[in-house]
């Protein structure tokens, strides 16, 4: 089974904090994600990465900054956090679009919380 | 695809069918999925349609896609408690690098006794 694991499920930082998120899969996918999830406005993709070291914008990135150093490993950054951020944040992963499957799997998510 | 479109809610007594639609935007989609999401959980993909079919069935779970009109939607069959979760359907989305998908903003399914 594909497992990707996320560093905490709940978080509490304060406003100005530097905040990392760490998702790592196990499945030797080639893509990564971060998304984050608000109510009533289902996923908005943040960053991506489709191989080490490489990365994409998302939708929204303002505010984050992304790493991938090892292909296991996709880091979300709040490089100052701020309460607009409050939210749930979902790491995914994917093989390569060689397998013709956009199917993605998602790690269990970390709440975190700026106060 | 840029805008997938579902409804937000849908209550539904238990032992009940429940649909949950769907509207995607991207004609040339080669798959489009349905991913559950239960409370405090992240999502898990509960089955998917190629596009060059019409209907899926998959024991309690029916998907219906309808091309010309771009819809999808996923019937559930003697719906369950269990099922109480959030629905969200995806189109792959093929503007830039990378196999990403677009999401629904999900439908949030009640399941009462």
């Amino acid at each position: 089974d594909v497992k990707v694991t996320q560093s905490s499920r709940y978080l509490v930082k304060r406003t100005g904090e530097k905040v990392f998120l760490e998702c790592v899969q196990d499945m030797d996918h080639e893509n990564m994600f971060w998304y984050r999830q608000d109510p009533g406005l289902g996923l908005r993709l943040i960053y991506f990465s489709y191989d080490v070291k490489m990365k994409e914008k998302g939708d929204i990135p303002e505010g984050y900054s992304v790493s991938r150093e090892k292909k296991e490993r996709f880091s979300l950054i709040l490089e100052s956090a701020s309460t607009n951020q409050t939210s749930m944040y979902l790491c995914a992963s994917s093989p390569s679009l060689a397998l013709l499957s956009y199917e993605q799997y998602f790690g269990p998510g970390t709440r975190l919380t700026v106060t | 695809g840029e805008d997938v479109e579902q409804s937000l809610f849908l209550s539904v007594r238990e032992g009940d069918s429940s649909v949950i639609n769907c509207t995607y935007t991207d004609s040339s989609s080669t798959y489009l999925y349905w991913y559950k999401q239960e409370p405090g959980a992240g999502l898990q993909l509960l089955t998917y349609i190629f596009s060059n079919m019409d209907m899926k069935q998959d024991q309690r779970l029916t998907v219906l896609l309808n091309k010309k009109d771009k819809h999808l939607s996923l019937r559930i069959a003697d719906t369950q408690t269990g099922d109480s979760a959030i629905y969200f359907c995806a189109e792959p989305y093929f503007k830039a690098a990378g196999n990403k998908l677009t999401f629904g903003g999900g439908t949030r399914v009640l399941v009462k006794p």
